[in-house]
């Protein structure tokens, strides 16, 4: 089955502590994105990646890094910097006919404690 | 003003109903509109997909996208207990643009 998995579910994290999100996908799409959501917030853009070994900033990139160094892999670590972690993380890609259809995988919840 | 408006919510209807969810938007470049559904703890998942100006269907599900007006709708008909949801509309310009544009969502309730 093509799909994107992110793991773990559910995450636990004590404060001052990074903590790595895992995003993997078998779709062979190029592009790659990490969005946070919050409740009432919608998605917010925290990373994408069209090609590997480059990325780009979005919207809320502070407090957060990522890396591109395979076309299936694209890991978020959450740093100590980010103020407010506790959120919703969503992993997506970019496909369909047209290249405008975004596919997204099942989210990681992370609680900070 | 943002650039995709979505009706906050939450919205209640009793089971059977026309539901009606709209977005509106500034940016007249977009040409790809989308509309996500996605429950409670899940990834967002794609419901329809619409390519410039005009109506879609899939089953109980219409797409409508006046650019005219700005306006895109998603219309379900008859409404069951599980398209209760959150529901995003998302937008993208033609051409080589890999940013979309998502609303902040609406969460649906029907109820049996």
């Amino acid at each position: 089955d093509g799909g994107i998995t992110q793991s773990p579910k559910y995450l636990f994290r004590k404060e001052g502590q990074n903590v790595t999100l895992s995003c993997e996908q078998n779709l062979n799409h190029d592009a790659m994105y990490w969005y946070r959501q919050d409740p009432g917030q919608g998605l917010r853009l925290i990373y994408y990646s069209q090609i590997v070994n480059d990325f780009q900033k979005g919207d809320i990139a502070e407090g957060y890094s990522v890396s591109r160094e395979k076309k299936e892999s694209f890991p978020l670590t959450v740093t100590s910097a980010q103020k407010n972690p506790t959120a919703f993380y969503l992993c997506a890609t970019l496909g369909g006919v047209s290249y405008n259809e975004q596919f997204f995988g099942p989210g990681t919840r992370l609680t900070v404690l | 003003q943002k650039e995709v408006e979505q009706d906050p919510g939450p919205l209640s209807v009793p089971e059977g109903a026309i539901v009606s969810l709209n977005c509106t938007y500034s940016n007249s470049a977009f040409q790809y509109f989308m509309w996500y559904r996605q429950y409670s703890r899940k990834g967002p998942e794609l419901l329809m997909y619409t390519y410039s100006s005009g109506n879609k269907e899939d089953g109980r599900f219409t797409a409508q996208v006046d650019k005219s007006s700005k306006y895109i709708s998603l219309f379900i008909r008859d409404s069951q207990p599980s398209d209760s949801a959150t529901y995003l509309c998302a937008m993208n310009p033609s051409g080589a643009n890999s940013k979309l544009t998502f609303g902040k969502g609406i969460t649906l309730s029907v109820r049996p």
